[in-house]
């Protein structure tokens, strides 16, 4: 089976530009989640889904972030306008259990440089 | 706030040494996770530990949870060049939520 697959790998886009990244979590997995990665920070939780319902978004930077999951198959992450700071490795990750507090299953991430 | 510390920040040995990373916290976690991750890649997990004292083995890899579940330890028997990467320590305190350090990032050199 597949994993987590996340497109682009890499974005290069300018200040100011909408960015969006793209998730498509394991088949079958109830629980998705959204990371960033930075060198000064390491890894944040950004938001939370389960069974497609957002739960916890607290992990979100502020309104010009946000995130969807039209479906069990497909998520999203959009950053708008984006900015400099917005720099990092963006991460989905899904797992099979509805707490997600057990094993996650991470896709290999889209580097982002906003310039 | 980071609720758990990694340390060392960096390692850099020999094939063959042995090396023993912490991940420390005074936050009581009910389980603990360790992955791997390598360049390019997203983190892998290696283990998780749930009961206080469980010490686990993955061949030349030894996992400890800390008796009040607030620490962890990862030692690496016989280093081996495949073993570079960052090692992340992550803590579950309730639900879904997991609590990742900052890593340690190891380099076994030939």
């Amino acid at each position: 089976d597949a994993g987590v697959i996340q497109s682009p790998r890499h974005e290069v886009t300018e200040m100011g530009q909408e960015v969006t990244l793209r998730c498509k979590p394991i088949s079958g997995h109830n629980s998705l989640f959204w990371y960033r990665q930075t060198m000064m920070r390491g890894l944040e939780l950004l938001i939370y889904f389960n069974n497609n319902v957002p739960i916890d978004d607290s992990g979100m930077p502020e309104d010009r972030f946000s995130a969807k999951m039209p479906n069990a198959s497909f998520s999203t992450l959009k950053i708008q306008p984006s900015e400099p700071r917005d720099s990092a490795v963006y991460f989905c990750a899904s797992s099979p259990r509805t707490s997600g507090g057990d094993e996650q299953y991470f896709g290999p991430g889209t580097r982002l440089t906003v310039t | 706030t980071q609720l758990l510390e990694q340390s060392p920040q960096f390692l850099s040995i020999q094939e063959g040494e042995n090396l023993t990373v912490y991940c420390n916290s005074s936050s009581v976690f009910s389980s603990l996770q360790w992955y791997r991750q390598e360049p390019g890649e997203g983190p892998v997990l290696l283990v998780t530990v749930v009961t206080g004292g469980e010490v686990k083995k993955l061949k030349r890899l030894t996992f400890q949870f800390g008796d009040a579940r607030k620490d962890s330890s990862l030692h690496i028997t016989a280093a081996q060049p495949g073993d570079t990467g960052l090692y992340l320590c992550a803590g579950v305190r309730s639900g879904y939520a997991l609590n990742f350090g900052k890593g340690t990032s190891l380099l076994v050199t030939p």
